[in-house]
This record gives structure tokens, sequence and C-alpha cells, in this order.
């Protein structure tokens, strides 16, 4: 069965740089969700989006920005990269708001900040 | 707001044994609970799930989770644990009419030979 799938898998910046990172959801998923999980941490909630649309917010930072393009996939936008935001970041998708709640992940992004 | 609590860091256990991983968690609303299982270097993979019905949960792998809301605990279970089961181990909630899932700081279960 089709996954989510995440690209690249591993991004090497510097800091001050910019990154993109992108998720593309399982086929007829309409909702996306973002996650950060630094070393040896449990994964943070960022940013969701549903039918294109923010749908919930976390702890995004400012400098990061996301959207959910027509065909449902979803970009990650990271400006001013500073070092504490070498992590893995997660996407998962699901099929609607509704009794299903289950989130697929992806196999994640590492972000190495140098 | 929902918060998770994984009562054990790390979890050291010997091939065959069983195996508890504690959670509990605290919400203003009911929520829907699930274990997901990350292996090294690898992305997360659920484990189970509960979001209504019968308190006694069956996953993969062998594992099985029970939902007591009076002590709003979630605990994991497995009778008998593989090297293979070697892993971290993070309990989540979802409130309901929410989106995202709140993660338990984790516990990582060593199985030795």
């Amino acid at each position: 069965a089709a996954g989510v799938i995440q690209s690249p898998r591993h991004l090497i910046k510097e800091k001050r740089e910019t990154a993109t990172l992108k998720c593309y959801p399982i086929p007829r998923h309409d909702t996306v969700y973002w996650y950060q999980q630094g070393p040896g941490q449990d994964p943070q909630f960022l940013i969701s989006f549903y039918e294109k649309m923010q749908s919930d917010k976390g702890s995004i930072p400012d400098r990061f920005s996301a959207q959910q393009f027509s065909d449902y996939h979803s970009e990650l936008n990271m400006s001013s990269l500073e070092l504490g935001d070498s992590a893995l970041y997660f996407c998962a998708s699901s099929s609607g708001q509704g009794i299903a709640y289950e989130q697929y992940f992806g196999p994640g992004t590492r972000l190495t900040v140098t | 707001a929902q918060s998770v609590t994984q009562l054990d860091s790390q979890v050291p256990v010997f091939e065959e044994a069983p195996v508890e991983l504690r959670c509990n968690y605290s919400s203003s609303v009911s929520v829907y609970l699930f274990w997901y299982v990350q292996y090294p270097n690898q992305g997360l993979q659920l484990l189970l799930k509960y979001l209504s019905g019968s308190t006694l949960v069956k996953g993969i792998n062998g594992f099985e989770a029970e939902f007591n809301k009076s002590q709003t605990s979630f605990h994991l279970r497995k009778p008998s644990v593989h090297i293979s089961d070697t892993a971290e181990y993070f309990c989540a909630v979802i409130g309901t009419g929410g989106f995202k899932t709140i993660f338990g700081a984790g516990t990582r279960l060593f199985v030795k030979a």
C-alpha cells in the first residue's frame, strides 16, 4: 500500500539558510500534519492542514511557514535556520477529520543545521 | 488541552519476559488514545489505538493496551517480548474535535538476551 512520502530524506544546511521540506500524503488523504522531533525528544506538533486550509497550529516558529497545495501535498518552509532547528521532521496524513483519527506517518526528513 | 505522561523513560527487560509500559493522560475532553513504536532511524508506526468500545485493545506484534478512564491510563503490555521489540514507544492522545496528536516523552524498551 502507498505510504506517506517525504523528501528529501536528509538535508544539511548552514545557519541562516532556508530549507523546504515536502510531504506527499497517502492518496485520497486530505489532511496533513507536521511534527518536529529533536534529538532524544518526543515529536512536537507544528501545524496541520485540512482541504488546503490551516486547521491547527502548534509550536511552529514564525520563521517557518507551510501550505497545502491543490494536489494535497504540503511543503514546510524554514528560513533563517538556527542550530536548534536540527531535528527529524515528520509528516503525517489522514483521511478527513472524521472518526478515523489515524495519522499515517512518513519516514521523516532529517535536517542538520551546521 | 491534553497532556501525556509516560512514567518510565527506559525499561530494560529480558527476552521472553512480560513487559508493561505505563501511560497516563490528562484532558478536559474525551480523548482518543494511541501507542506508536519507533525503531532506530525510522518513522513512527501505529501499534494500536482506542477510539471507543471495549477498553482492551489488541494491536500488532502481540501488544495490547487497556483504557482505564477512572485512572486516566492507557498502559501497554506484552506477555513475552522479543529482541526485535527493542525500540522507542510513544503514547499519544488526540482530543475529540482536535487535530493534533500530543505525544508523551517516550519509553525506551530494551530487550536483553
